[in-house]
């Protein structure tokens, strides 16, 4: 069967410091993968898709980028977070259009 | 911009109750329906989907879709305390990636 592991589950950072979530799936080849963020008390906003090694798709401009270094494996970066980056951070996958999205644990950001 | 819509809530049933969750689509393209259940500080969890017109049953859950209106149904049969949580809809249309709605709040008080 298929799992999602995400992490950290937790994370507090400064302002200005860099970000690595880190998301990785197993049972399953060629997943397509994304990154959603959930505000609190807000939506899910999707931040980047991807549905294949290296190909990362954003739908919203941010300071925030997304990369695909394995089949498998979807990393979120920030080189320096803004206040506004907090959040709940969620990966998910899939195995194509009309099949649904399995979500990961979730990482929780504070930014301080 | 497609949309999908869903009353914010709480809605607020007794234990035991039928509970009715509702969510409108915009676009008439819109292929497949999802429905997950989020607890408070968790991620998403599928409950359902479906795909055609009608009914799809699952244990306590009934989907329902009628595309004709553009909308889909939840109902959660003999509503259970545990069942409180925030009620996503989603929907693909054409290919696209899939669209939230912003969740109804269910209370089950016992």
């Amino acid at each position: 069967s298929q799992t999602i592991h995400q992490w950290p589950a937790t994370l507090v950072q400064p302002v200005g410091s860099p970000l690595s979530l880190e998301c990785t799936v197993e049972g399953t080849s060629n997943p397509n993968l994304y990154w959603y963020r959930q505000a609190a008390g807000r939506g899910l906003q999707l931040l980047f898709y991807s549905v294949g090694i290296g190909q990362i798709s954003s739908e919203v401009p941010q300071n925030l980028s997304a990369s695909r270094p394995q089949d498998r494996q979807f990393i979120l970066s920030s080189k320096k977070l803004l206040l506004s980056d907090s959040g709940f951070y969620l990966c998910a996958w899939n195995g194509g259009h009309n099949s649904p999205l399995h979500f990961g644990n979730g990482t929780r950001l504070t930014v301080t | 911009q497609k949309e999908v819509e869903q009353n914010s809530g709480p809605l607020s049933v007794p234990e035991g109750a039928i509970a009715s969750l509702n969510c409108t689509y915009s676009d008439r393209g819109s292929q497949s329906f999802f429905w997950y259940r989020q607890y408070s500080g968790k991620s998403p969890e599928l409950i359902m989907f479906i795909y055609s017109n009608g009914d799809k049953e699952d244990g306590r859950f009934t989907a329902q879709l009628n595309k004709a209106s553009q909308y889909v149904s939840l109902l959660i049969r003999d509503s259970q305390p545990s069942d409180s949580a925030t009620y996503l809809c989603a929907s693909y249309s054409g290919y696209s990636t899939l669209t939230f709605g912003k969740g109804t709040m269910l209370l089950v008080s016992p």
